[in-house]
């Protein structure tokens, strides 16, 4: 299985700063159809998780535009340009690339 | 608005058996590959099993193979998990997912489905 590796585990940021979380995978996403199927969760406290980002960079319906991903082959990146308090949660990066799809061990967003 | 209700959750021995449904509304459940994911207590998530459209594929995680088993009613708009032989390490919250249409993942969660096993 493909493991996905999440830094920082926890991230404090200050309101209306930025965030960032990196996600490593353990071998190229790159499907055979050519695309990269790396996605980026948000799991608020006491909600299911939610899409963010998927295919790398694709903003999911109704995601507000302060989130942005990137990054290829191996390493990917999500960026938070402002945190605002409705961020506070935990965010997991996802392949699903092949079966079975696995999860990052989560980045877990405060205020300070 | 797409919806994913799951039911059937609870508390079961070790041993024992349960079945989890997940009944789809707002969308065309028979476009769309389904999938369960777990999140066990202080754990990380896992996809357990998938379906595809009509049923014909599906696929276990080796954790639960042999044991669960995911089908689906596309006239009843529904998903089920059949999971056996139940460990306590099957506790967890179980999340019907479904898959996106037009590439290869998934978007829609539900609120999910507590799972415990113990004795």
């Amino acid at each position: 299985d493909i493991v996905l590796t999440q830094a920082p585990l926890s991230s404090p940021v200050t309101l209306g700063q930025p965030a960032s979380i990196s996600c490593r995978s353990s071998q190229s996403l790159v499907h055979s159809d050519g695309n990269t199927y790396l996605n980026w969760l948000q799991q608020r406290p006491g909600q299911p998780p939610r899409l963010l980002i998927y295919k790398i960079s694709n903003r999911f319906s109704g995601v507000p535009d302060r989130f942005s991903g990137s990054g290829a082959g191996t390493d990917f990146t999500l960026k938070i340009s402002r945190v605002e308090a409705e961020d506070v949660g935990v965010y997991y990066c996802l392949h699903s690339t092949q079966f079975p799809h696995t999860f990052g061990q989560g980045t877990k967003l405060e205020i300070k | 608005e797409v919806q994913l209700v799951e039911s059937g959750g609870g508390l079961v021995q070790p041993g024992g058996s349960l079945r989890l449904s997940c009944v789809a509304s707002g969308f065309d459940l028979s476009s769309h590959w389904i999938h369960w994911v777990r999140h066990r207590p202080g754990k990380g998530l896992l996809q357990v099993s998938e379906i595809n459209s009509d049923g014909r594929i599906t696929n276990h995680a080796d954790s639960v193979k042999g044991r669960f088993t995911i089908s689906r009613d596309n006239a009843k708009n529904t998903v089920f998990l059949q999971m056996n032989s139940l460990r306590a390490e099957d506790t967890a919250v179980y999340y019907c997912v479904r898959g996106s249409h037009g590439w290869n993942g998934v978007d829609y969660w539900g609120q999910g489905a507590l799972v415990t096993v113990s004795s």
